[in-house]
């Protein structure tokens, strides 16, 4: 069971707007930058989100990510069917290790 | 381009030895620590460990701590992990990723991925 806590599942129509949670303690999150991986079956995972909000260059400005104490969340704005992958949040914890959400699985219905 | 390019597949014997690879081009392979990643099936991305190839500098994860050894050769700008005894519970597809630090620190890009496979 990961130290971070993601809901294992989210669901929404397409077009609409989806919100995945990631909650931790001081020990993690709440000191420590939060990042957010995409991943589809059988591929490796990508990187949505680093440093809480910014995106890499290529990613659309659909994907947006925000931090508030010790919760990340990572929003999806305007969903497509080809957003349905696995998100993983990811940060550091006091002992300098790494650390990743159990992932949650997004159906576009 | 920079790329993290893997080992192929592995089907192995409970006991057996086994090694796989990560290889970093397209940057300048000591200026990143590497880390390896597990992603067992219905599971979700665990982190196992981190090295630094310009050192050899090494940290594991608590829960593979003994039960795996990360190295590097910076002659050949590889990483590697290994296993003196494989288990079944090592099946897995086993991820290498490069961490960049600009003040966060997050995993930019991936290799493809092994998979291995133990039978019981």
């Amino acid at each position: 069971q990961s130290v971070l806590t993601q809901p294992p599942s989210v669901s929404a129509a397409p077009g609409q707007k989806v919100t995945i949670s990631c909650s931790g303690d001081n020990s993690n999150i709440g000191n420590h930058y939060v990042s957010w991986y995409q991943q589809f079956p059988g591929t490796a995972p990508k990187v949505l989100i680093y440093s809480n909000n910014q995106r890499p260059s290529g990613i659309p400005h659909r994907f947006s990510g925000s931090k508030s104490g010790t919760s990340a969340t990572l929003d999806i704005t305007g969903l497509q069917t080809g957003d349905e992958a696995t998100y993983y949040c990811g940060t550091w914890d006091s002992s300098q290790r790494a650390l990743f959400g159990g992932g949650t699985t997004l159906t576009v219905l | 381009e920079v790329q993290l390019v893997q080992s192929g597949a592995e089907v192995k014997k409970p006991g057996e030895s086994l090694k796989i690879s990560c290889k970093g081009s397209g940057y300048t392979f000591t200026d990143n620590w590497i880390g390896w990643v597990r992603l067992m099936p219905g599971k979700g991305l665990e982190w196992m460990g981190i090295i630094h190839p310009d050192d050899s500098d090494t940290r594991y994860s608590p829960s593979f701590q003994g039960r795996v050894t990360i190295s590097a050769d910076k002659s050949i700008s590889t990483t590697y992990l290994h296993w003196s005894s494989l288990q079944v519970s090592d099946s897995a597809t086993y991820f290498c990723a490069r961490h960049l630090y600009d003040g966060s620190g997050y995993w930019d890009y991936w290799g493809q991925g092994t998979q291995v496979t133990v039978p019981p």
